[in-house]
């Protein structure tokens, strides 16, 4: 049973383009946490989804930032002209669910973003 | 709001001795609480989880963390270190489902840098 996959693992753009972030949570999950990380810093939430709705993009910058989980395909983080600011680790985690039991969330490795 | 303190930056030790990574929180209601582990330019482990029950939970790689609702504690514990042990570890917590918003949101410390010593 394939992890969490992400990709690409390393993402280089420079200022003003677009960055898409790709994650295919593990087999038989629906849930999908994207999470941002600076330098020197933990993990911050940015956006919960379930297949085609988004439960809670409380930690989505109002701008610029999207995110979208099809019904085909992965979860897709997208990032309109980025700035410098947006350099980051950004982590797809998922999970069973979201209550019960079966709460714990598996992380991906991660998509590393530098924006030149 | 939830939180999560982790206020060690980083923890030495030598190898073979006890290791403790100190994790303190703040949430409404009790909580779930969970150690990922971080090997560089790695995501995030699952180490291990209280959920409810017993106060002492056993993970992976022969960790365990006691849970301590008096003082808002969740410490890492290891009988004997490892080199290999040494990574950055997150403590996180996340409030029972259907507690209220953002009741899925996992808040994580900031971090703690384990370095075991030869």
């Amino acid at each position: 049973n394939a992890g969490v996959m992400q990709n690409p693992r390393h993402l280089v753009r420079r200022r003003g383009q677009e960055a898409r972030l790709r994650c295919s949570p593990m087999k038989g999950h629906s849930h999908v946490y994207w999470y941002r990380q600076l330098p020197e810093e933990g993990l911050k939430f940015m956006v919960y989804l379930q297949k085609e709705n988004i439960i809670d993009e409380s930690g989505m910058p109002k701008e610029r930032f999207s995110a979208e989980f099809p019904k085909e395909g992965p979860s897709i983080l997208r990032i309109q002209q980025v700035v410098r600011g947006d350099s980051a680790a950004y982590f797809c985690a998922s999970s069973l669910s979201a209550g019960g039991g079966n709460t714990e969330a598996f992380f991906g490795q991660g998509t590393r973003l530098t924006v030149v | 709001a939830q939180s999560v303190a982790q206020p060690e930056d980083q923890v030495n030790v030598a190898e073979g001795n006890p290791l403790t990574v100190k994790c303190t929180y703040s949430v409404s209601g009790n909580p779930y609480l969970f150690w990922y582990v971080q090997y560089p330019n790695r995501g995030l482990q699952f180490l291990l989880k209280y959920i409810t029950g017993d106060n002492l939970v056993k993970g992976s790689y022969g960790f365990e963390a006691e849970f301590n609702k008096s003082q808002t504690s969740f410490h890492l514990k290891k009988p004997s270190a490892l080199v290999s042990d040494s990574a950055l570890y997150f403590c996180a917590v996340r409030a029972l489902w259907g507690s209220g918003a953002g009741s899925y949101q996992l808040t994580f410390g900031k971090g703690t840098k384990l370095s075991v010593i030869p």
